[in-house]
């Protein structure tokens, strides 16, 4: 079953700050990141297992909530750069496939 | 070291025609997924094997889609018959080995019109 990400859009000023939810009605292994820009492939950001370990990128943050089945994307002092849709991807404790939630968009403005 | 390749990037096929999409995961990846993506859509999964083996086809419609990853050569996706809704990206994604945790990566996309 798919996750369920909000918000849907986000629309900042750069250097202002964001939070990306993602939640699954079912037990989770792990929940993966990502960012797509218009007509590019998704790019990875970050990977969050069960058990707490964590690999990710530089300058943006992520948290998992094992028991809620829950991850939050942390985006600090944004740059134009950050603008895109970003997916979460869950994998769930009975199934080895990546399933996506709808994604949220995120537009920063100079 | 050379990531996901997929072709064509770019394909047009009349309706009724057959379209193959190919993926060449990442060098040392021998899983692969293929994901389509519809307009201003999200990532909707279809397909997620391995060499000579399909581990979950859940995602795949019915009829006219298929796919496989041969022991040798690329994967490929084939939809026959073609109709005006098949029109989408179609990305595929590889990763290491069947252990959970495992980072996926996307290849650029196959963008498929049906006119």
């Amino acid at each position: 079953q798919q996750p369920v990400q909000s918000p849907q859009a986000v629309i900042l000023r750069e250097g202002e700050d964001a939070v990306i939810n993602c939640s699954s009605s079912k037990a989770l292994y792990s929940v993966h990141w990502y960012r797509q820009k218009h007509g590019e492939a998704p790019v990875f950001l970050m990977i969050l297992l069960k058990g707490g370990e964590q690999k990710g990128h530089e300058k943006i943050s992520a948290s998992f909530n094992e028991i809620k089945q829950q991850s939050s994307l942390y985006l600090t002092a944004s740059q134009l750069s950050y603008s895109g849709t970003y997916f979460c991807g869950t994998e769930s404790q009975g199934a080895q496939k990546l399933v996506f939630g709808q994604g949220t968009r995120l537009t920063i403005n100079p | 070291n050379a990531g996901v390749m997929q072709n064509p990037r770019h394909l047009v096929r009349r309706r009724g025609q057959e379209a193959r999409l190919r993926c060449s995961p990442m060098k040392g990846h021998s899983h692969v997924y293929w994901y389509r993506q519809l307009p201003e859509e999200g990532l909707k999964f279809m397909v997620y094997l391995q060499k000579e083996n399909i581990i979950d086809e859940s995602g795949m419609p019915k009829e006219r889609f298929s796919a496989e990853f041969p022991k040798e050569g690329p994967s490929i996706l084939r939809i026959q018959q073609v109709v005006r809704g098949d029109s989408a990206a179609y990305f595929c994604a590889s990763s290491r080995k069947d252990r959970r945790g495992n980072t996926i990566y996307f290849g650029e996309g196959s963008w498929l019109t049906v006119v």
